[in-house]
């Protein structure tokens, strides 16, 4: 069964620094989100990506967060200068729903901690 | 801003026992989607429901999408221990592209066996 992956599944950082989460979504889906999760808490939408550009985002999506489709592949989610509070697992997911919202696809996630 | 709210928060159950969910927003959704995250993973989409008053089952689960299409139910009967985790309601925000699903904080269901 096609599966979304992501890359790493833990990264460690230091405040300031720049990561680079990476997301290959099911290769048939039209439609890219990123979520992020703080411990033990809600789900939390970041960003929604359709036709090469951001279709919806969030307050939490400054200026400090970017997200790309650089080849037909791989969806990344940037964070140029990342603070203590960016610490939390980011969900990368994929859905092929046309008309709405359908059915998301998660990946395992990868654990953003910054120190 | 919309809201969705989920109750309650936590729920202790003995195997065997039922189980329910509930899911309440503060608008009218379009549809409301429930995901199930076991401990240490990530959501997994469970089911849609789109039109008002509807109910869904699967196997032990039913789903039901109220009447006025703001509140939502996840029942499970007969719970077992593989039914651990957290379960989550989703609905799109009303506005703009329709694309960004706002989550409830989710129901964390323990089972003892």
């Amino acid at each position: 069964e096609p599966e979304v992956t992501q890359t790493p599944s833990h990264q460690v950082t230091q405040m300031g620094q720049e990561v680079i989460l990476r997301c290959v979504p099911i290769s048939n889906h039209l439609y890219f989100y990123w979520y992020r999760q703080i411990l033990g808490q809600k789900v939390e939408f970041l960003v929604s990506f359709y036709n090469n550009e951001i279709s919806e985002k969030s307050e939490i999506f400054d200026d400090q967060f970017s997200v790309e489709r650089p080849d037909g592949s791989n969806f990344t989610l940037k964070i140029r200068s990342t603070k203590l509070e960016d610490s939390a697992m980011y969900f990368c997911a994929s859905s092929e729903s046309v008309q709405g919202i359908g059915e998301q696809y998660f990946g395992p996630g990868t654990r953003l901690t910054v120190t | 801003g919309q809201q969705v709210m989920q109750i309650p928060q936590y729920q202790h159950v003995q195997e065997g026992e039922d189980f329910t969910t509930y899911c309440n927003s503060s608008t009218t959704l379009s549809n409301i989607q429930w995901y199930k995250q076991r401990p240490g993973g990530h959501p997994v989409f469970l089911i849609q429901l789109v039109k008002s008053g509807e109910v869904k089952k699967q196997k032990r689960l039913t789903f039901q999408f109220g009447e006025a299409k703001k509140n939502s139910s996840l029942h499970i009967t007969a719970t077992q221990t593989t039914d651990v985790g957290t379960y989550f309601c989703a609905g799109p925000l009303n506005a703009g592209n329709n694309r960004k699903l706002i989550w409830g904080l989710g129901t964390s269901l323990a089972v003892n066996p």
